[in-house]
């Protein structure tokens, strides 16, 4: 069984320059999250999808990042324009269901702005 | 803000030996899960115990689970150099089962 795919692996962008990161879950899986982690610190979610419906948006900064999940599979998070605090790992995961909620985590996309 | 907090912060021990870290939350619980996590990778499920649960062993992982002092703690026994990575507990409560998640046991095996 796949696992969960992120693209690009690595990311180096200028400041205000937009970027934008893919997220292929494990097929079956309902949810999907994007996660946020700074060196040394856990995730902090940013958005959690059901399906194609985003169902906890709280902490994502709605003024520069957005996100899709189009036909409840693929993702994309974006961000437009970058600050030089948005440098971190991006993490997308999915479970099976919000109950069921053993996630499994992609690789990653470190993004630097420089 | 990050409910599950992880102690110690960094343990360092010599191969073979056992490794114990903790975790302590706020609020009560659907599940709490432990998670490892090596260097520049992402986040791997190791366990998960329920809050009717009071200990649950998996291979060389034991972790327990103390509800009324809001705790959890993950034992790894007879470590290996491959154990090194970073160890993160992630509580699951309220109806919409978010995780929320701690900062993280640095473990450093030495051979």
């Amino acid at each position: 069984e796949a696992g969960v795919v992120q693209s690009p692996r690595y990311k180096i962008i200028e400041k205000k320059q937009p970027v934008a990161f893919w997220c292929n879950p494990i097929s079956g899986h309902n949810t999907l999250y994007w996660y946020l982690q700074n060196l040394g610190q856990g995730p902090e979610l940013l958005i959690r999808y059901e399906n194609e419906e985003a169902v906890d948006d709280s902490q994502l900064p709605k003024d520069r990042f957005s996100a899709e999940r189009l036909k409840g599979v693929d993702s994309t998070l974006k961000i437009q324009p970058a600050e030089l605090g948005d440098s971190a790992v991006y993490l997308c995961a999915s479970s099976l269901s919000p109950s069921e909620n053993i996630q499994y985590f992609g690789a990653g996309t470190r993004l630097s702005v420089l | 803000s990050q409910q599950g907090e992880e102690d110690p912060q960094a343990l360092s021990i010599q191969e073979g030996e056992n490794a114990t870290m903790n975790c302590s939350y706020k609020t009560s619980i659907n599940n709490l899960q432990w998670y490892r996590q090596n260097s520049g990778r992402g986040l791997v499920h190791l366990i998960l115990i329920r809050s009717n649960e009071r200990e649950k062993h998996s291979g060389r992982l034991r972790v327990t689970l103390d509800t009324s002092k809001k705790s959890s703690s993950l034992l790894i026994t007879a470590s290996r150099a491959a154990d090194t990575a970073s160890y993160f507990c992630a509580v699951s409560g309220g109806s919409n089962y978010q995780l929320i998640w701690g900062a993280g046991t640095k473990l450093i095996i030495k051979p």
